[in-house]
């Protein structure tokens, strides 16, 4: 199947600094991506739709501007939250879109943040 | 938007039984409904999909129906392994969008 690539696994910031999650399709081009937050034994809450070359669609609620979202090529998306704070704390999950007739998505491995 | 329900949130089975999780959707529109494991601090695997122009469809031990008529739709997973444990979750699609609208989930315990 294709395999969606998600670095760092894990990070760990203080109150105020800025965290950039990078997506990577490694062996398929999607121009479509989305990124998610989850919190413990939750759901997967959609943040923002990502398409390459143009601007991500946010979800209701979701700050733009604390979330920024840049899909530079096919194969890269990067989620950045600026000025971090203790309740962006969350697992970050980011997927890719299979073009075409399958409509399958496929999961990065999720980042782990944690704000001190 | 698409609102999606999972019932139940939680689910012990003694292993060799049968689990069953439910989900219901809003939009009459959507036509393609996949079905997600995942494992604690892993990221969500694709195990079955069904498209809205089949009823059932069927993988190995793990099957899943759909009742357009009344918005539901079913996984089956049938002898039950302690490896089947994990968190299930249900989504759905409208016709020409990639966006999943997840149900809240469902933890399967399966008791050796």
């Amino acid at each position: 199947g294709a395999v969606v690539s998600q670095h760092p696994s894990r990070v760990i910031c203080k109150s105020g600094t800025s965290v950039k999650i990078e997506c990577r399709s490694l062996d398929f081009q999607a121009t479509t991506m989305f990124w998610y937050r989850q919190f413990p034994k939750k759901s997967l809450m959609l943040m923002a739709t990502s398409n390459e070359g143009s601007k991500a669609t946010y979800e209701q609620g979701v700050e733009k501007d604390k979330f920024l979202i840049n899909h530079a090529s096919l194969t890269l998306s990067t989620l950045t939250v600026t000025s971090a704070h203790p309740e962006d704390s969350s697992f970050y999950i980011c997927s890719a879109s299979l073009a075409g007739l399958s409509r399958k998505l496929f999961f990065g491995s999720g980042t782990q943040l944690s704000v001190l | 938007g698409e609102n999606v329900e999972q019932h139940p949130s939680t689910l012990s089975v003694q292993e060799g039984d049968s689990a069953v999780i439910k989900c219901t959707y809003s939009d009459s529109a959507s036509n393609y409904f996949p079905w997600y494991k995942q494992e604690l601090g892993k990221r969500p695997q694709l195990i079955i999909d069904i498209r809205s122009n089949v009823g059932e469809k069927k993988d190995q031990r793990i099957a899943v129906t759909l009742n357009k008529t009344a918005k539901h739709f079913s996984l089956h997973i049938t002898e039950t392994q302690p490896e089947d444990s994990a968190v299930y979750f249900c989504a759905a699609s409208p016709p020409n969008d990639y966006k999943l609208s997840f149900g809240a989930g469902t933890t399967v315990t399966v008791r050796a």
